[in-house]
């Protein structure tokens, strides 16, 4: 079974610039959760999506945001980007909710903001 | 909402001693309680994790106790390994997954 894929690997934009992020969860997961993570700060919660509808969100700006499609695919879009949104973005897929249950990472995007 | 504290930010033990990692949390009806392994340039996984009714958990090396009068779990690492080296997560639930800030361990050969 295929493990959680996202793209791209690497990004690199500058200030002002949109990026959009791909995770393609596991077959038959319906639950993918988005995660920022910086250095000493951890995983930090930006939103989850189940069975297309986000069914939850973050403290985040409304620059950041996303949606799943029917497939369960989702993407994340960050507008007008910040030096301070260089990061490494993870997503995670779950059969059910995400927030009881096993996560599956992926291996993440890197974003670097000039 | 949620709130995890874990300590330490940083370990250092000799290969064979225990290690210990502690985190507490906020949210007195946070159910779920898991940790995630992080390998330098990998993903994070999970080892182990535990539920509310159960107050300690092993799986060969590795153990968790729960505490939820005083709201903090631990993980127990036995025998250390040098494989044993990452980053360590904890997370607590509310309406999402809450993670502690990581702790970076190392093992001395």
């Amino acid at each position: 079974k295929a493990g959680v894929t996202q793209t791209p690997r690497y990004l690199i934009k500058t200030r002002g610039q949109q990026v959009t992020l791909s995770c393609s969860p596991i077959s038959g997961h319906r639950s993918v959760s988005w995660y920022q993570q910086t250095p000493g700060q951890g995983l930090q919660f930006l939103f989850e999506y189940f069975s297309e509808t986000q069914r939850n969100k973050g403290n985040f700006p409304g620059r950041f945001s996303g949606r799943q499609f029917s497939n369960s695919r989702s993407e994340m879009n960050v507008s007008t980007l910040e030096l301070g949104d260089s990061a490494l973005y993870l997503c995670a897929s779950s059969r059910g909710t995400g927030n009881n249950e096993k996560l599956f990472f992926g291996s993440g995007t890197q974003l670097s903001v000039l | 909402g949620e709130n995890v504290e874990q300590h330490p930010s940083t370990l250092s033990v000799q290969e064979g001693d225990s290690a210990v990692i502690k985190c507490t949390y906020s949210d007195s009806a946070s159910n779920y309680f898991p940790w995630y392994k992080q390998e330098l340039g990998k993903r994070p996984q999970l080892i182990i994790d535990i539920r509310s009714n159960v107050g300690e958990k092993k799986d060969q090396r590795i153990a968790v106790t729960l505490n939820k009068t005083a709201k903090h779990f631990s993980l127990h690492i036995t025998e250390t390994q040098p494989e044993d080296s990452a980053v360590y997560f904890c997370a607590a639930n509310d309406y999402k997954l809450s993670f502690g800030a990581g702790t970076t361990v190392t093992v001395r050969a």
